[in-house]
């Protein structure tokens, strides 16, 4: 079975310009999950959604990040604009169950962003 | 306050050998899962073992057992027979059920198997 799948694996890109993150869940999860890792913060996360509804923002950093699940199969994530202190690895996770489960959430490979 | 504490930034193990890193935790909420996951150099983060707060026994996976001790708020990772192939950062990470899915994660142990 295919796992959590993301696009791009790397991205490059100057302060400024906007930035999109993909992520494909594994098929029949409907839990996803946005996190981010940088070596000051470490593993954190961004946002959640549950059956593609946003539960809990409260990790975005700012207004210039927002994300979005349009179905169940498709997540995206952005930042417009995007700025240095953003360059990180960005993880998409996914799970089957988010409340009250000891379901696992299976990460994807990552995102490696780079903002010069 | 530190939700999760993994106290040792970087150890190190002889092949074959049995390697404990250490993990403690802090929640009030009675409900609540531990995870391991490994992040090899290559950067993808695998999950390991699971452990729920209700669980009676420690949880094990192969290699992998977890050594669950709930009054001392402690989820150690043992990794028996340690292999070249597990040099890698090894997280533990909680999550508490009346708070929602997220996972909360430690700074991680960097871990070395030498031959």
């Amino acid at each position: 079975d295919a796992g959590v799948i993301q696009s791009p694996r790397h991205e490059v890109t100057e302060m400024g310009q906007e930035v999109t993150l993909r992520c494909k869940p594994i098929s029949g999860h409907n839990s996803l999950f946005w996190y981010r890792q940088t070596m000051m913060r470490g593993l954190e996360l961004l946002i959640y959604f549950n059956n593609n509804v946003p539960i809990d923002d409260s990790g975005m950093p700012e207004d210039r990040f927002s994300a979005k699940m349009p179905n169940a199969s498709f997540s995206t994530l952005k930042i417009q604009p995007s700025e240095p202190r953003d360059s990180a690895v960005y993880f998409c996770a996914s799970s089957k169950v988010a409340a009250r489960s000891t379901d696992t959430q299976y990460f994807g490979p990552g995102t490696r962003l780079t903002v010069l | 306050a530190q939700k999760i504490t993994q106290t040792q930034p970087g150890m190190f193990v002889q092949e074959k050998e049995a390697v404990t890193l250490d993990c403690t935790y802090d929640t009030s909420d009675p409900s609540y899962g531990l995870f391991w996951y490994k992040q090899p150099s290559s950067g993808e983060m695998i999950f390991l073992i699971y452990q729920g707060s209700y669980d009676q026994q420690n949880a094990t996976e192969g290699r992998y057992s977890l050594n669950f001790q709930k009054a001392r708020k402690s989820a150690n990772l043992v990794i028996s027979a340690s292999q070249l192939g597990d040099s890698a950062m090894y997280f533990c990470a909680m999550r508490e059920y009346n708070q929602g899915g997220k996972l909360i994660f430690g700074q991680g142990t960097e871990l070395s198997v030498k031959p």
